[in-house]
């Protein structure tokens, strides 16, 4: 167990459709990534948030928005699905705002996205 | 642009057989280098990384990794292969922008086979 929680763990909706995916990182962790997993684009960086404000941005789209609360959670928010955007969201945490030696991204179960 | 090649989809190994999964990068700078394994619906777990000084990494469950800046290369061993080793191995180079970008590999599967 990394403690990053993920929920939901699975979700099905359809296309055209607006959810929400919720993060909340370890205990201590200021730091929050986005991941995207798909069998075509394989394991992506979509954006990351340091103490609610966002420090790195990836390849995440318009239709993409996410934001991290004052209690450090966070949500990815997709807007407009599309069937391509089915996939296994991570989120991961991290101490730090950049990467050191000390430092590590640890990683939630995901959140299985169908869209139908 | 920065990339990783990992040029291996899927690897078997018999139990108890030594493993090398092969990663190379393109970077324009010293990369930060990462190797991650992902157990069948587990999230990512970090086995070793490179930030600099000794290119010759340990990490853990046994696994070490050697950084070659001449061929670009960071490559994955281990000299005993458990048959719970079986799981999705993915490289990953990223770098410090004021945050942290990381970028992956496709990812090599490993079968163990007994």
């Amino acid at each position: 167990d990394s403690g990053v929680t993920q929920t939901p763990k699975h979700l099905i909706t359809a296309t055209g459709q607006r959810v929400t995916l919720r993060c909340s990182p370890r205990s201590g962790d200021l730091s929050v990534y986005w991941y995207q997993q798909s069998l075509d684009q394989g394991l992506q960086f979509l954006i990351q948030y340091y103490n609610g404000e966002e420090r790195a941005k990836g390849n995440i789209l318009e239709r993409f928005s996410a934001q991290q609360f004052p209690d450090l959670h966070s949500e990815l928010n997709l807007s407009s699905l599309e069937l391509g955007d089915s996939a296994l969201y991570f989120c991961a945490s991290s101490a730090d705002p950049g990467q050191g030696p000390g430092d590590t991204q640890y990683f939630g179960p995901g959140t299985r996205l169908t869209v139908l | 642009a920065q990339s990783v090649t990992q040029p291996d989809i899927h690897i078997t190994v018999s139990e108890g057989a030594s493993l090398e999964l092969r990663c190379n990068y393109s970077y324009g700078a010293t990369p930060y280098l990462f190797w991650y394994v992902q157990s069948p619906g587990q999230g990512l777990q970090l086995l070793l990384k490179y930030f600099s000084g000794d290119t010759l990494v340990q990490g853990i469950k046994g696994f070490e990794a050697e950084f070659k800046r001449s061929q670009s290369s960071f490559n994955l061993r281990k000299p005993s292969v458990h048959w719970s080793d079986a799981a999705e191995y993915f490289c990953a180079v990223g770098r410090n922008t004021g945050g942290f970008k990381t970028i992956f590999g496709a990812g090599t599967r490993l079968f163990v086979k007994a």
